[in-house]
């Protein structure tokens, strides 16, 4: 079974720090890797996903994310924080291998303050 | 259009009723997919469907729920006898096929409260 872990329910970071979101996976095969961000009263939105190459993704609005193998990780990223920046934010997987849904973390609420 | 569309933005039932949640993916997406959002929880894989394929309804809770959908188009999906806890919002993603790569791109949901 695959299965994603969000270690933080918040998040809060001042307004031009580096951010960082956590997010762990586990999958039975190689892992199909996707971050989502939901502003308030407004869909989900995609930012960016793993597939396969550069372990360095980057994304939409500034923000990139690593996939570590070896650690099962796919932390976000972002330089330089904005108020603009605080949303809900979901990290998603699904098995390469096999044909099944893609799974959501719980999220991560994250507030820059400025 | 310019991106998945879902109504009511707001559904407020009574326990016991019926409610049909509506979804319009954006044009030329063959893959629809529906979600349940419950507050402070993750989204919670509901149904899929995939072009002309059997849908994938692996993620209904129960037989209360069930979903059609219309070709390529419109889908709704219906709850029967509503219950409290089936309270949350409810999410319509589509994509341009199951592909496994493929980006989903969300509707704004429906926010169902059954009182």
């Amino acid at each position: 079974a695959q299965s994603v872990a969000q270690p933080e329910d918040q998040v809060n970071v001042a307004e031009g720090n580096p951010l960082t979101v956590k997010c762990t996976y586990s999958v039975s095969g190689n892992p199909y890797l996707f971050w989502y961000v939901q502003y308030p009263n407004r869909g989900l939105q995609f930012l960016l996903k793993y597939i396969t190459g550069d372990n360095l993704v980057k994304g939409s609005y500034g923000f990139e994310a690593e996939f570590n193998k070896s650690q099962t990780s796919f932390h976000l990223k972002k330089p330089s924080a904005l108020v603009s920046d605080s949303a809900l934010y979901f990290c998603a997987v699904r098995d390469a291998s096999g044909n099944t849904p893609l799974v959501f973390g719980k999220g991560t609420r994250l507030s820059v303050i400025a | 259009g310019a991106g998945v569309s879902q109504s009511p933005s707001n559904k407020v039932t009574e326990k016991g009723k019926d409610v049909e949640l509506r979804c319009d993916p954006i044009s030329g997406h063959t893959a629809l997919y529906w979600y349940r959002q419950r507050l402070g929880q993750g989204l919670e894989f509901l149904i899929y469907f995939q072009g002309n394929s059997a849908p994938d309804k692996s993620g209904l809770p129960s037989d209360r729920f069930s979903a059609e959908r219309t070709g390529e188009s419109v889908s709704t999906l219906t709850i029967q006898r509503t219950q409290q806890e089936d309270s949350a919002v409810y999410l319509c993603a589509s994509s341009l096929d199951r592909g496994l790569v493929e980006t989903q791109y969300f509707g704004p949901g429906t926010r169902l409260l059954v009182l």
